[in-house]
């Protein structure tokens, strides 16, 4: 069974440019959840999305935004890019069993630099 | 959700049980007790987690106190390859249908040695 993919692994912006991650869950897992993390400040959480609705969001300005959609595939989008937005950008997803476990499965990340 | 208190970092020789040590003094009687890893550039992999009883599976063994306001992580006979961040994180059950956000702390860096 195919883990979590994230695309891009890698890629290059520049300040004031946006950007927009991909991820695709495990086949049959409707929870996607979004995590930034760095060396200063860890991995923090961005926002969860549960069969196309967001249903939790973590402390980060509206730029930082995504969706999901009916296939359960999530995209985030990050706007008016700034140097510390550079980080590593992960995707986790989670099936209606694993919800209660608390059990994710991590994708690889989207690593991110901004210049 | 509860915070935890992990050593930075530890060493472990190869073959050798790691056990990492996590307190969570401030955990409610709901709130489950997992463990992630993370080897370099990677995600994050689970490990396990447990309430109250000791938990067991191919990868770990996790021991909560009595009072469970701490926790050990045991791996067996560590390899190289668990060379890792290890999480302890501590949330509650799900309710109300939402999903959780779990808090990473800074975790512990397990160093295996040869």
């Amino acid at each position: 069974k195919a883990g979590v993919t994230q695309t891009p692994r890698y890629l290059i912006k520049t300040r004031g440019q946006q950007v927009t991650l991909s991820c695709s869950p495990i086949s049959g897992h409707r929870s996607v959840s979004w995590y930034q993390q760095t060396p200063g400040q860890g991995l923090q959480f961005l926002f969860e999305y549960f069969s196309e609705t967001q249903r939790n969001k973590g402390n980060f300005p509206g730029r930082f935004s995504g969706r999901q959609f009916s296939n359960s595939r999530s995209e985030m989008n990050v706007s008016t890019l700034e140097l510390g937005d550079s980080a590593l950008y992960l995707c986790a997803s989670s099936s209606s069993g694993t919800i209660l476990t608390g059990e994710l499965f991590f994708g690889e990340g989207s690593r991110l630099t901004v210049l | 959700d509860a915070k935890t208190t992990q050593p930075p970092s530890m060493d472990c020789a190869e073959g050798r049980a790691a056990n990492l040590p996590c307190n969570h003094s401030t955990i409610s009687g709901n709130e489950y007790v997992y463990w992630y890893r993370q080897i370099h550039s990677q995600g994050p992999q689970y490990i396990i987690h447990g309430l109250k009883n000791n938990e067991t599976n191919e990868m770990a063994s996790l021991i909560i106190t009595e009072d469970r306001k701490s926790s050990t992580l045991i791996l067996p006979h560590a390899t190289l390859r668990d060379t890792a961040v290890y999480y302890c994180i501590v949330r509650g059950g799900n309710s109300g249908g939402s999903n959780y956000k779990l808090t990473f702390g800074k975790g512990t860096l397990l160093t295996v040695n040869p």
